[in-house]
């Protein structure tokens, strides 16, 4: 059972790279969830998906798409990256209570 | 949306002494608190949750009180130690339950 799990763990692009941050999740959880984490800012959530098929912008959704593949995986795209989009990026999902979160990935964009 | 302020941002505190970090959250609607705990490099993870029908939770030496008319909710850690040194967040999840919303964070540092 490896709960929540994330690649890259580590990614450096240069502005305007695309890249997709994959989320897999083996707790047959409904809810996925997708955040940043910048200093002094907290998680801000980015997009979620209550369950599969179904997707929903979150606090900060400009410049990312997102799929839901099936009930494990759910992934976030970066069209064209912006150095403002450095940050770490954390999965999580969720069923009735307790959200669990993947390692993360830190992004740098250059 | 929700709301979710929380104080203070740094806190020091001698080992053995307690520790009191608080959120406020602004809509009446949400119904589940939960504390993450975040060590450097790491990732958030559950210590602690509170749901809207209860107005306290104790696990060992960690504490959660919600007061839901004044919309805020503390966490408390008794007896600190070292290792309770970590960034703490406080959460609030709407009555969708489809989104959590975090506070900025409490960076707590224990002296031994």
């Amino acid at each position: 059972n490896a709960g929540v799990t994330q690649t890259p763990k580590f990614q450096v692009l240069k502005t305007g790279q695309s890249m997709t941050l994959q989320c897999a999740q083996d707790m047959n959880h409904n809810s996925m969830y997708w955040y940043r984490q910048d200093p002094g800012m907290g998680l801000r959530l980015i997009y979620y998906s209550a369950s599969e098929g179904t997707t929903d912008k979150g606090e900060v959704p400009n410049g990312y798409n997102v799929s839901r593949l099936n009930k494990r995986e759910f992934s976030l795209r970066l069209e064209s990256a912006a150095p403002s989009q450095t940050s770490v990026y954390f999965c999580a999902s969720s069923e009735v209570g307790e959200q669990f979160f993947g390692p993360g990935t830190r992004l740098t964009v250059l | 949306g929700e709301n979710v302020e929380q104080h203070p941002s740094t806190l020091s505190v001698q080992e053995g002494d307690s520790a009191v970090i608080k959120c406020t959250y602004s809509d009446s609607a949400s119904n589940y608190f939960p504390w993450y705990k975040q060590e450097l490099g790491k990732r958030p993870q559950l210590i602690i949750d509170i749901r809207s029908n209860v107005g306290e939770k104790k696990d060992q030496r960690i504490a959660v009180t919600l007061n839901k008319t004044a919309k805020h909710f503390s966490l408390h850690i008794t007896e600190t130690q070292p290792e309770d040194s970590a960034v703490y967040f406080c959460a609030a999840r709407g009555l969708t339950g489809n989104q959590f919303y975090f506070g900025t964070g409490t960076s707590l540092t224990v002296i031994p």
